[in-house]
């Protein structure tokens, strides 16, 4: 199974529509974000959570909104979908070995979100 | 603002050859450093990790960093078509930006068989 698994994997909302996409993971790690990625633009930050009671916001949170319900699962919410959300969403995770820096961040699958 | 600079490509060698991608970056703060690959339609996909000045060997790929040059690169040698796709350099943040990392938009490579 999938250490990062995301649903759903395809999504198509009218606008104005609120859509929760839901990440979950079994690798143990404390840390979640989700980012959002356009043709072209990268990878951006939407929000991210280190533990349970810390969520914090990223680049552009503005129309998003975000809930750690437990250490393996964070969902991202689009109040009121707009058409220019329409994206390829991204959750990861990362963990901080003891005795070593580590940062480095594992993706899920990804969820196509198209808002018309 | 941090940032990330990548060639946007498309880079294309021939199958065989050396695949050299490079990337710098804004943050003189910054210890980690990524390469991800991404296949069209689907997630980033870790493939190297460097945080010393040097050169990292993981089988054909091999990861460089300069930190006075704020410059860090990705060989991959003997490519392979299987290689075709576009490759992220990811910097973790400094200071208040701790394990928060900044992609750069990534660069297409295309092997040609």
């Amino acid at each position: 199974d999938a250490d990062v698994t995301q649903t759903p994997r395809n999504r198509i909302t009218k606008t104005g529509k609120r859509i929760m996409l839901e990440c979950s993971q079994t690798k143990g790690h404390d840390r979640m974000y989700w980012y959002r990625q356009d043709p072209g633009l990268g990878l951006q930050l939407i929000y991210y959570s280190f533990d349970v009671k810390d969520i914090n916001k990223g680049e552009i949170s503005d129309g998003y909104s975000v809930s750690r319900q437990a250490q393996a699962k964070f969902s991202l919410s689009l109040e009121s979908a707009i058409p220019n959300q329409t994206a390829l969403y991204f959750c990861a995770t990362s963990d901080l070995y003891e005795c070593r820096r580590n940062y480095e961040q594992y993706f899920g699958p990804g969820t196509r979100l198209t808002v018309t | 603002q941090k940032e990330v600079e990548q060639n946007s490509g498309p880079l294309s060698v021939p199958e065989g050859a050396i695949a050299s991608l490079n990337c710098t970056y804004s943050d003189r703060g910054s210890q980690s450093f990524f390469w991800y690959r991404q296949y069209s339609g689907k997630s980033p996909e870790l493939i190297m990790s460097i945080y010393s000045n040097g050169d990292k060997e993981d089988g054909r790929f091999t990861a460089q960093l300069n930190k006075a040059s704020q410059y860090v690169s990705l060989l991959i040698r003997d490519s392979q078509p299987s290689d075709s796709a576009t490759y992220l350099c990811a910097v973790e943040g400094s200071g208040g930006s701790n394990y928060k990392l900044t992609f750069g938009k990534g660069t297409l490579l295309t092997v040609n068989p």
